[in-house]
């Protein structure tokens, strides 16, 4: 059973790098999925972040482009966002997720989330 | 980049009722590359239907997709006390890959 886990710092400060990591079990990043981040601020929807494969090809949002790097860690099996100059707008549930293969056909594993809050 | 509009934002339906909910693109997207989600509070979301209307293993049959070029459809045929929450489509065709407002199905 594939299993997806957030982890990282639940406070950040403004202007500073968020960063999140999502732990793989039950599958191997460099299998033939793409790899996501979805957030979702209190009480919103959820907003596509972006997404890698495991031979580093990664696309983004085009509104976080600029500021989002993800990445993919093969010997830790995790991938990773990191988000810089972020702001309160920034503040959200993040959840990874495995896309499905194939691709087009969604998210079907997912992470529980964690909770990001960015202080002034 | 395809938007996404959902309709309507909250559908208050008993249990038993009939649920419909929309969902339209701002260009057309492949039949293929629609998916819809179920969210409960405090969860992750769920994959429900993925190519407009193909169900995820263990999704009961009430739940069914339909639609093609910019209208789609998720109806559930008779609302069960757990399937109030809220319901999002995404296209998955095309980069950035684009999720709709939501829609809440509340207990009326």
């Amino acid at each position: 059973q594939v299993q997806l886990q957030e982890s990282g710092p639940g406070l950040v400060k403004s202007s500073g790098t968020l960063s999140l990591t999502c732990a793989v079990s039950g599958d191997s990043v460099s299998s033939s999925y793409w790899w996501t981040w979805v957030r979702q601020p209190p009480g919103k929807g959820l907003e596509w972040i972006g997404e890698i494969y495991h031979t580093g090809s990664s696309n983004y949002s085009p509104s976080l482009k600029s500021r989002a790097t993800i990445s993919v860690d093969k010997s830790k099996n995790q991938f990773s966002l990191h988000l810089r100059s972020v702001t309160a707008a920034d503040t959200a549930v993040y959840y990874c997720a495995r896309d499905s293969e194939p691709h087009f056909y969604g998210m079907g594993v997912w992470g529980q989330g964690t909770t990001v809050t960015v202080s002034s | 980049e395809i938007v996404l509009t959902q309709s309507p934002a909250t559908l208050s339906l008993s249990p038993g009722e009939r649920a419909t909910l929309s969902c339209r693109a701002s260009q057309s997207v492949s039949s293929s590359h629609l998916v819809w989600y179920q969210q409960k509070p405090g969860q992750a979301p769920r994959l429900l239907i993925y190519a407009a209307a193909s169900r995820t293993a263990g999704i009961p049959d009430r739940f069914s997709g339909s639609g093609s070029g910019t209208d789609f459809t998720l109806t559930i045929s008779r609302l069960e006390p757990e399937d109030f929450a809220v319901y999002y489509c995404q296209q998955c065709g095309s980069s950035p890959l684009t999720f709709g407002g939501g829609t809440k199905v509340e207990i009326k």
